[in-house]
């Protein structure tokens, strides 16, 4: 099974800053990653899907890049909607799995 | 507009059975991969299972031999048969649409609001 793993856990910037979340799998998944984000008490919102891509209706300060196992979300220019919870997501094959989080923190 | 409702969650008691149901309003049902998501208190998101277009089923190792996931295209709805449920497996239970992505696997592009389901004594 592959194993995504996030960093950092927490987050803390400030409106403005460019910030930058990574994501590491246990082996290669090719490009074959998506990130979400989740705000308290509501559902995740797929923001970009195979690494790069950004889902229709999602900012464009949000990209994604990487290939293999090493992955990052920036966020360039944070807005104060950006708070909330990232993961990352693998569909290179079954079982589907998930990072474990960054919660991003607005200073 | 897409939409997915879940229902049948609660409390139920170690080592009891619940069934969760979805749903789903606004696409062709039937032509989609459909998944179980779920989210325990406090933690991250974990995938459970999944129901191809087909008859393939997929499952976590985490509730393999204890939970079932089935369709009914024609009620246009996902289901989950939970069986032998343990403390661990309290959670949100969310519905997702898996988007078919170059023929390669899914992500999830829509959810459902989610089902509570917790289990004690």
């Amino acid at each position: 099974d592959i194993q995504m793993t996030q960093s950092p856990s927490t987050l803390s910037a400030s409106v403005g800053d460019r910030v930058t979340i990574t994501c590491r799998a246990s082996q290669s998944i090719s490009g074959w990653l998506a990130w979400y984000q989740q705000k308290p008490g509501k559902v995740p919102k797929v923001l970009i899907y195979r690494a790069s891509n950004l889902e229709s209706g999602v900012p464009s300060r949000f990209s994604g890049r990487g290939s293999g196992t090493e992955f990052t979300l920036t966020i360039g220019g944070l807005q104060p909607d950006d708070f909330g919870t990232y993961y990352c997501q693998q569909y290179h094959s079954y079982p589907y799995s998930f990072g474990q989080g960054t919660k991003l923190e607005i200073k | 507009e897409v939409h997915l409702v879940e229902s049948g969650g609660g409390l139920v008691k170690p080592g009891g059975s619940l069934r969760l149901s979805c749903v789903a309003s606004g696409f062709k049902f039937s032509d989609w991969n459909m998944n179980w998501v779920r989210q325990a208190p406090g933690q991250g998101l974990e995938w459970v299972a999944s129901a191809d277009t087909g008859t393939s089923m997929y499952y976590a190792e985490s509730v393999k031999g204890r939970f079932s996931v089935s369709r009914d295209n024609a009620k246009n709805s996902l289901y989950l048969e939970m069986y032998n449920v343990r403390a661990e497996d309290t959670a949100i239970y969310y519905c997702a649409r898996g988007w078919y992505d170059d023929s390669r696997g899914h992500f999830f592009d829509s959810w459902g609001q989610g089902a509570h389901v917790t289990v004690s004594s």
